[in-house]
Parts: C-alpha cells; sequence; structure tokens
C-alpha cells in the first residue's frame, strides 16, 4: 500500500459524459501528479500540483482540468468525453524531488 | 528533448536466475534522477529503486540494483535471483529538475519468470 487513494476503482460511462476522479496522497505529500496509460500512448504525465498550485502541464487536452485543494486531495475532471479517453488515470505524490508513490489507479472505460 | 527508451518488449528468466533490463535516456540537463517501477498484471505501479544524476555509487534496494552508466546515459535494472512474483511490466523513468517535478516513462518491459 503506497498510502495514495484514489476513487472510484472503476468508472463506466458514455461518451459526452463529465466524470470526477479523485486523489488524496500520502500524508506529508505537497505535490499531487496525475499521469494516464493507455495501450497506444503508454504512460502520459497529465499535470502536477504542489501544495494548491498548479506546477507543471503536459499532455492534458482542455477537456481536462484539474484542482488541488486546501486539505491537498486533488481531483481530475474529464468533459466531453471519448471513446480514446479510456484508459488507467493514475495519480502520484510525493514530498519536493523525491521518489514518487502511485495510488492503485481509476480504470475509465467510455462506451 | 527527453526521452527513456526501453528496447526490450518481453524478457524471459528461470526462477533465481539474474535478469537486466535495459533502459537508456536522453537529457541534456546535468541534473536529473531515473526511476525504476514495476506493474504487476493487477495494476498498481510500484516504486522500486532511485538513482539522481550525481549519486556516484549504483542504487541498490535489496535484490534491484541499478547499472547506472552516465557516459552511456544507461541505467539498467538488475534483478537477482529472480522469483515468480517478479513476473511483471517494468518501467524506466527519469525526472528532469526543470519547472516541475514529473516523471518521463518508457514504454516498458514484460518480465516473465519460469519454474
Amino acid at each position: 500500500d503506497s498510502g495514495v487513494t484514489q476513487t472510484p476503482k472503476h468508472l463506466i460511462t458514455a461518451t459526452g459524459q463529465r466524470v470526477t476522479l479523485r486523489c488524496s496522497p500520502r500524508s506529508g505529500d505537497l505535490s499531487v501528479y496525475w499521469y494516464q496509460q493507455s495501450l497506444d500512448q503508454g504512460l502520459q504525465f497529465l499535470i502536477q500540483y504542489y501544495n494548491g498550485e498548479e506546477r507543471a502541464k503536459g499532455n492534458i487536452l482542455e477537456r481536462f482540468s484539474a484542482q488541488q485543494f486546501p486539505d491537498l486531495h486533488s481531483e481530475l475532471n474529464l468533459s466531453s468525453l471519448e471513446l480514446g479517453d479510456s484508459a488507467l488515470y493514475f495519480c502520484a505524490s510525493s514530498t519536493e524531488n523525491n521518489e514518487q508513490f502511485f495510488g492503485p489507479g481509476t480504470r475509465l472505460t467510455v462506451l | 528533448a527527453q526521452k527513456i527508451t526501453q528496447t526490450q518488449p518481453g524478457m524471459f528468466v528461470q526462477e533465481k536466475e539474474a535478469v537486466t533490463l535495459d533502459c537508456t535516456y536522453d537529457t541534456s540537463d546535468q541534473s536529473y534522477g531515473l526511476f525504476w517501477y514495476k506493474q504487476p498484471s493487477s495494476g498498481e505501479m510500484i516504486f522500486l529503486i532511485y538513482q539522481g544524476s550525481y549519486d556516484e555509487q549504483n542504487a541498490t534496494e535489496g535484490r534491484y540494483s541499478l547499472n547506472f552508466q552516465k557516459a552511456r546515459k544507461s541505467a539498467n535494472l538488475v534483478i537477482s535471483a529472480s522469483q515468480l512474483g517478479d513476473s511483471a511490466m517494468y518501467f524506466c523513468a527519469m525526472r528532469v529538475n526543470q519547472a516541475g517535478t514529473a516523471l518521463i516513462f518508457g514504454k516498458g518491459t514484460t518480465l516473465s519468470v519460469s519454474s
């Protein structure tokens, strides 16, 4: 158990819908990262938050957004979902410049 | 551009044998970190080992060691005495200390350990 929690574990929805994925980092970790893992794109970095502020952006679509709340949990919002958004979404947390610990992931299926 | 290359899509090894998983990286930065993660079929990502670019000694964690050759830009993972539970996908990743500290991942190597 990495100490990072993610909910829900599985999510099945239809095209055009909007979903929210939730992540609670390890106690004491200020950085939260979101990654997407798909068969064709592999593991891709989406976005990083540090202590409530956006720190870096990767290959995140404009239809996707995220935020980190004062209690340091984070949410990833995916809207206008397409079939190609089906993937495993990971949240990871770390202290600055240290190893990242990953949550169990949310498997999103868009039908 | 930063890049991680894992050229072995699949590796096969017998129990108790050692195995080396290859990883090469490309970056023009002087300060960076290299990581290996294991992803079993259940899907979770498990941190294995870390090597900093300024670390002179190769990192070791139990049966895992990282063979860091800076001039060749390689960071191979060595697993000694393989176990059946080592069967999984293994990812090499790099953190470049620019704005943000996100990881860039390779495509992974599937390791199969047989008895």
